[in-house]
């Protein structure tokens, strides 16, 4: 059974700061790395798929980093903003079909 | 454009009622996808579609859950003889399936939450 670890589970930030959490993933068969962004009441928001060794992606405020060696990907976040609070999920695709493995998500609030 | 719907968007059952989720996915998407998601976990994969075929199903709890896309487009979860251990959010996700499933985006529903009491 792959194990997909995201850390920490939840954070609390200032609004302004800058934060990043982590995704663990197994470093054998390698295929993407999702990351998705979840508010509530809304549905999961799709942000990034990385799929090279060394990978870094940007959206606006939000970037991320993958090494598939180690099996690691970090999510940051530049200059926390309100809407910035979600859960952020990372997944792992079991295989290259499209079964994909959830981390339990990493639960953001932004402190005004 | 239109996302992918899911409804009823809120469920509640009473333990032992058979229940019906609909999930409609994003016109031209070949993949579907459902997830059950318990409280403070991450989605768990149930089962994927390709058109009406149903690829794997490695991820129905039991017999009592059954998934169908009869036509290729809208996909139906039910779920028989419900118990307060299926009490989750049930999501659905669908994609353009067109080749290399593992790097496509997957787009998903809003959800639906289904309470068991």
């Amino acid at each position: 059974i792959l194990n997909v670890e995201q850390s920490p589970q939840s954070l609390h930030v200032q609004e302004g700061d800058s934060t990043n959490f982590t995704c663990s993933f197994p470093s054998s068969n390698f295929y993407a790395l999702h990351w998705y962004r979840w508010e509530t009441a809304k549905s999961p928001e799709a942000l990034f798929v990385m799929t090279l060794n060394g990978d870094e992606k940007k959206k606006g405020r939000i970037s991320a980093t993958l090494n598939t060696k180690e099996g690691y990907s970090y999510l940051y976040i530049k200059g926390s903003q309100p809407e910035d609070s979600a859960t952020y999920l990372c997944a792992f695709p079991e295989s290259s079909a499209s079964k994909i493995i959830f981390g339990s998500g990493t639960r953001l609030s932004i402190r005004p | 454009g239109a996302g992918v719907s899911q409804s009823p968007r809120y469920k509640v059952a009473k333990r032992g009622q058979d229940v019906a989720l609909r999930c409609d996915p994003i016109s031209g998407h070949v993949s579907l996808f459902w997830y059950q998601q318990a409280l403070g976990q991450g989605p768990e994969f149930l089962t994927y579609f390709q058109n009406e075929a149903q690829l794997d199903k490695s991820g129905l709890p039991s017999d009592r859950f059954f998934a169908e896309r009869p036509e290729g487009s809208v996909s139906t979860l039910k779920i028989q003889r419900t118990q307060q251990e299926d009490s989750a959010v049930y999501l659905c996700a669908s994609s353009l399936g067109t080749s290399g499933g593992a790097v496509e985006t997957q787009y998903f529903g809003p959800g639906t939450r289904l309470l068991v009491l």
